[in-house]
């Protein structure tokens, strides 16, 4: 799978959009770009996906660029519960969840 | 709540015990997974079960120890194990782990903490 780069950690003030990027230039056609998040000290949580086009669900948004070689999830409007350490991840199949460092997201009030 | 339960949430155990970590998934998935994150690290894949059969093992220590005998319900068997395997034991499971292109997401239950003193 695609090694990915995140930032370590960033901040946002409750209320407003976080975008966290993430680089992965080397991706591959038939992979998809996943991101979860883990809140503290609890299992990891599905967020979203995508393989070209952007996507939304009532979570976030995945915004790809054309060429595939970053993206962007969007948290719309943070809160306080979307503390937590987002991973993203690239991988073609269901297996071998590969997970990075991530990027810690402190929401401040 | 995810559809994947796992019990017990806390266990501390001694080097000599047996124990065994449960799994259960109510969401008619066909695969589970055992993670294994230790303090400060990321997550690392364990073993994988798809249709009950294990397809993955992650060059594991024969100390720990799966078993699958159904698609809902999946048990990590412990013995002998070591202060350095201390760490958050996650299970998960997705919807049709063949190891095929078109990924399926996978859902994580909350995780047994085990501290072996």
């Amino acid at each position: 799978d695609a090694k990915t780069t995140q930032p370590t950690s960033m901040d946002c003030a409750e209320g407003r959009a976080a975008n966290l990027p993430c680089n992965h230039s080397t991706i591959s056609g038939n992979e998809y770009v996943y991101w979860y998040r883990q809140i503290h000290s609890q299992g990891p949580q599905y967020i979203i996906h995508g393989l070209k086009n952007n996507e939304t669900n009532e979570m976030a948004s995945l915004i790809i660029t054309e060429d595939r070689k970053s993206s962007t999830l969007i948290l719309p409007h943070a809160t306080l519960r979307d503390t937590a350490v987002y991973y993203c991840i690239v991988r073609v199949n269901d297996y071998k969840l590969s997970f990075g460092a991530g990027t810690t997201v402190t929401v401040r009030a | 709540e995810t559809g994947v339960t796992q019990t017990p949430r806390h266990l501390v155990m001694g080097m000599t015990n047996k124990k065994s970590l449960k799994c259960e998934q109510h969401l008619g998935h066909n695969a589970m997974y055992w993670y294994k994150q230790s303090a400060k690290k990321p997550l690392e894949l364990m073993f994988v079960y798809n249709f009950k059969e294990q397809t993955e093992n992650n060059s594991v220590p024969s100390r720990f120890s799966p078993e699958c005998p159904n698609s809902s319900h999946l048990f990590l068997h412990l013995h002998t194990l070591q202060p350095e395997d201390s760490a958050l034991y996650l299970c998960a499971s997705s919807q049709d782990g063949g190891g095929l292109a078109g990924a399926r997401e996978q859902y994580f239950g909350p995780g047994t903490r085990l501290t072996v003193t």
